[in-house]
């Protein structure tokens, strides 16, 4: 069964600051990694894709890696804003389905 | 679009009513799926529908019951339901399994 956890599980830093989200998982036999943001009360926003095969994804001033080898992948979020503040969940995909991380919890201060 | 619509936003029931929630999208996707997330806790997996085929069911009580009438559109019928399955419930569709998924905003069902 796929372990998902997201490290640290919470992070308040003022504006400005470059930030790097940890997930780690436990089986490798992953397809892809996806990587959502969550407001309170909402549904999830799609953030990043990486396929298995891919170690790094851009989308602006969002940057994702992958180790699938290691069972690592890092999201890291440039010259933050108080709009960036919301949960961020990591999810492998493997067996058809996605697997949910625990979430960092992140406020952004101005 | 990469829209996922879901209906109602808010739904309250009792343990003898019988609800639906239904989800849409119009994006061609052939997989969509059910999530149940609890306070404070990430979504679960609870269904997963293939070209209109359910493909997974995470042994999911029968008091909740998915219906895939077309391509576009997914319900869970519910019935019976306890407190305990307050949650948000949360669709989501992808191309096809294993492709990138896109989610509804969820359904909040409050159970008295």
């Amino acid at each position: 069964k796929q372990e998902v956890t997201q490290i640290p599980a919470a992070l308040s830093v003022p504006e400005g600051e470059n930030l790097v989200l940890n997930c780690s998982f436990t089986d490798s036999a992953i397809y892809n990694l996806q990587w959502f943001r969550q407001d309170p009360g909402k549904g999830l926003t799609s953030l990043l894709l990486i396929q298995s095969s891919q170690r790094e994804q851009t989308s602006g001033r969002l940057n994702a890696s992958l180790d699938k080898s290691s069972g690592r992948s890092t999201l890291y979020i440039a010259a933050s804003q108080p709009g960036d503040s919301a949960t961020y969940l990591c999810a492998p995909g493997g067996g058809n389905k996605l697997t949910f991380g625990t979430g960092t919890q992140l406020k952004v201060e101005l | 679009d990469t829209e996922v619509t879901q209906t109602p936003k808010h739904l309250v029931m009792g343990m003898t009513n019988k609800k639906s929630l239904k989800c849409e999208q119009h994006m061609g996707h052939r997989a969509m799926y059910w999530y149940k997330q609890k306070a404070k806790k990430p979504p679960e997996l609870m269904f997963v529908y293939s070209y209109e085929k359910l493909s997974i069911n995470e042994s999911v009580p029968s008091r909740f019951s998915p219906e895939c009438p077309n391509s576009s559109l997914l319900n869970l019928h519910l019935h019976a339901l306890q407190p305990e399955d307050s949650a948000l419930y949360l669709c989501a569709s992808s191309q096809e399994v294993r492709t990138e998924a896109f989610f509804g905003q969820g359904t909040r069902l409050t159970v008295v």
